[in-house]
């Protein structure tokens, strides 16, 4: 079983819609985690961290569920540029960065 | 700005040739990992390390060595390239835990 497993999409949505990822975690050691957009080709960039009390930043949310080892990412009003791979990580106690796969959204006019 | 370079782009080596992957960052940071990314599977961590002259195995070291001789710098080594190491391999930095890890452009290896 991976560490961190995401659903790998693809996600079509249109524009506007609503979506969500989910990613869920094993190492209950994690103390960290993050959200990752990845455009094709290019490096992985930080989208947002994820705090426990959940936190947002403009039409993105993230939640951390530290009970069930999940954390989420809700888009809201999608837009075309907001397609890419989004990747989840986990940072536990020894600094070790843990890639989910990624998840793959294809957002259509 | 924290800049992640990596010395090449694209590389294209033969079988059996010892390949060496540069990644300098320039912001002091501690923690560097070399990962490659391959499509389906995600990326893999191959070696990280948090100080100089440290190093520590991640989920895919076969084939792979690294050296950390200042702090700086964080190379990746193909002791004897095969084909299945052709891949995109990606750097990383980041200074300490709950931080932004920062990403070299990526060098996408081909072996032939």
């Amino acid at each position: 079983r991976k560490e961190v497993e995401q659903d790998p999409g693809p996600f079509n949505v249109p524009e506007g819609a609503t979506v969500a990822f989910n990613c869920t975690y094993s190492n209950s050691a994690s103390q960290s985690f993050f959200w990752y957009r990845q455009d094709c080709r290019k490096e992985p960039k930080l989208l947002m961290s994820v705090y426990s009390s959940g936190n947002e930043d403009g039409r993105f949310t993230a939640q951390l569920n530290r009970a069930s080892q999940y954390i989420s990412l809700l888009i809201r009003d999608s837009k075309l540029s907001d397609s890419a791979t989004y990747l989840c990580v986990s940072n536990n106690a020894g600094n070790m960065l843990t890639f989910g796969g990624g998840t793959r959204l294809m957002v259509k006019p | 700005d924290v800049k992640v370079t990596q010395s090449s782009r694209y590389l294209v080596k033969r079988t059996g040739e010892k390949v060496f992957l540069e990644c300098v960052q320039d912001m002091d940071h501690e923690n560097m990992f070399w990962y490659r990314q391959d499509p389906g599977l995600g990326l893999r961590l191959i070696y990280f390390s948090y100080d100089v002259k440290m190093k520590e195995k991640g989920d895919i070291p076969e084939g792979y060595s690294v050296s950390r001789e200042k702090k700086e710098r964080f190379s990746l080594i193909l002791e004897s390239a095969s084909t299945n190491q052709t891949s995109m391999y990606l750097c990383a930095s980041f200074p300490s835990m709950n931080t932004e890890a920062f990403f070299g452009q990526g060098t996408r290896l081909t072996v032939v």
